[in-house]
């Protein structure tokens, strides 16, 4: 069966490290992958975005990678704030069931705290 | 300004009865879409409308129905709420439907608990 893991539930790293999260994959063929970014009582917010053709995308402090050989994603923050400090969702981007409809599947998500 | 907004912010009921969502989004975008995050907070998509057209509809019961009366609105329906249901409800919105353009924008969610 299709499967989206965000490999740990949280991660608690010092503030100016890199904090790296991990999405893996199985069963799926996905077109793009997604990053979102989500604070407690809040919607998910849109970070980045990495086609199946790209190895890597980056954004001031942040870096995605996607490798579908080993059908997986890495998130990376450098020079990590307190104000990282959220929870992290990766979503893969398909078509939906024999239509030209884009669909996104949403891991767990990781839960990032900084400390200061 | 608000991009994409949803009333009421929490919603408390008894089991059985009915209530309704809604959503409104000013960005201009072509596609609306509702998920449901659990308790376990995975994030899932329930419907999804392109231009007041229903184009995704992921295996929910049909105590469940969304309308779109115009491209910028897209409300919930719910009857005969189930604990089950308690969650909280996303509205979001997209500027197309392809995968190069289905970059979400999400509201603020809509916190459901049905007693």
């Amino acid at each position: 069966s299709q499967k989206i893991e965000q490999n740990s539930e949280a991660l608690n790293i010092q503030e100016g490290k890199t904090a790296t999260l991990t999405c893996n994959y199985t069963n799926y063929s996905p077109a793009y992958l997604q990053w979102y970014r989500q604070d407690p009582g809040r919607g998910p917010v849109f970070l980045l975005l990495i086609r199946e053709n790209e190895k890597e995308k980056r954004k001031e402090r942040l870096k995605v990678t996607f490798d579908t050989t080993l059908k997986q994603s890495l998130f990376h923050i450098t020079a990590s704030q307190p104000a990282d400090s959220a929870t992290y969702l990766c979503a893969l981007v398909r078509n939906a069931g024999g239509t030209s409809y884009g669909k996104l599947t949403f891991g767990q998500g990781t839960i990032l705290t900084v400390h200061p | 300004d608000t991009a994409v907004s949803q009333t009421p912010k929490y919603l408390v009921t008894q089991m059985g009865n009915d209530k309704s969502i809604k959503c409104e989004q000013n960005l201009g975008h072509d596609t609306m879409y509702w998920y449901k995050q659990d308790s376990k907070k995975f994030l899932k998509i329930m419907f999804s409308y392109n231009n007041k057209e229903l184009i995704i509809n992921e295996t929910v019961p049909n105590r469940f129905s969304p309308k779109s009366p115009d491209k910028a609105h897209l409300n919930l329906h719910i009857n005969s709420l189930e604990l089950g249901d308690s969650a909280v409800y996303f509205c979001a919105s997209s500027p197309g439907t392809g995968r190069r353009t289905n970059t979400q924008y999400f509201g603020p969610g809509t916190r459901l608990t049905v007693l």
